[in-house]
């Protein structure tokens, strides 16, 4: 049972240009998380999605940010316009249900030039 | 707003001794706490959870405890070892809520 899988795991990007991160849950989970980590910071929470569903995105910048979940396929974090202050670590976590400890993906680390 | 404090960014304790990390919480609605740890490059992962309905739990060499009364709740590693040095995040949650809020870790090294 492969984890919690994300891509790419390193990203580079130039100020203005869109980047798209990918999660895909491990087999049989449901509910998919997404959180960044800014250097020396906490993981913050960003959204939490079940299938085709957006169930709390209070963690999302109100711009440039947005998150899906498709019936088929991984979860995509796509963020357009970026800016240096985009850079981080951005991590997946997903679980079966609600209450119940989540696994993380290794991350994908933006770098914005 | 940091609804969960991890007020120590770092700990240094020798092998074999006891690590005890602490975390201290301001929102009295979460009753569902976990602790992660966390090494370079790689994602969080599930060590241990405690519901608010107990004050203890211990799974092998690491016992989480809850202090309800003081919002407040430790990780104890006995003993500890090499390995064990990571960043530890403690998280907090409501049940039935779609938030785990987490701390902002706290870097453990266990001297040989």
């Amino acid at each position: 049972n492969a984890g919690v899988m994300q891509n790419p795991r390193h990203l580079v990007r130039r100020r203005g240009q869109e980047a798209r991160l990918r999660c895909s849950p491990m087999k049989g989970h449901s509910h998919v998380y997404w959180y960044r980590q800014l250097p020396e910071e906490g993981l913050k929470f960003m959204v939490y999605l079940q299938k085709e569903n957006i169930i709390d995105e209070s963690g999302m910048p109100k711009e440039r940010f947005s998150a899906e979940f498709p019936k088929e396929g991984p979860s995509i974090l796509r963020i357009q316009q970026v800016v240096r202050g985009d850079s981080a670590a951005y991590f997946c976590a997903s679980s079966p249900g609600l209450n119940n400890e989540q696994f993380f993906g290794p991350g994908t680390r933006l770098t914005v030039l | 707003d940091q609804q969960v404090k991890q007020n120590s960014p770092s700990l240094s304790v020798q092998e074999g001794r006891i690590s005890i990390l602490n975390c201290d919480y301001t929102n009295s609605m979460f009753d569902y706490f976990l602790w992660y740890k966390k090494y370079p490059a790689e994602g969080p992962t599930f060590l241990i959870s405690i519901s608010s309905i107990k004050d203890k739990n211990e799974d092998g060499r690491f016992t989480v405890f809850l202090n309800k009364s003081a919002k407040h709740l430790s990780l104890h590693i006995v003993p500890s070892q090499p390995g064990d040095s990571a960043v530890y995040f403690c998280a907090a949650s409501v049940a039935g809520g779609f938030k785990t809020i987490f701390g902002a870790g706290t870097r453990l090294f266990v001297k040989a």
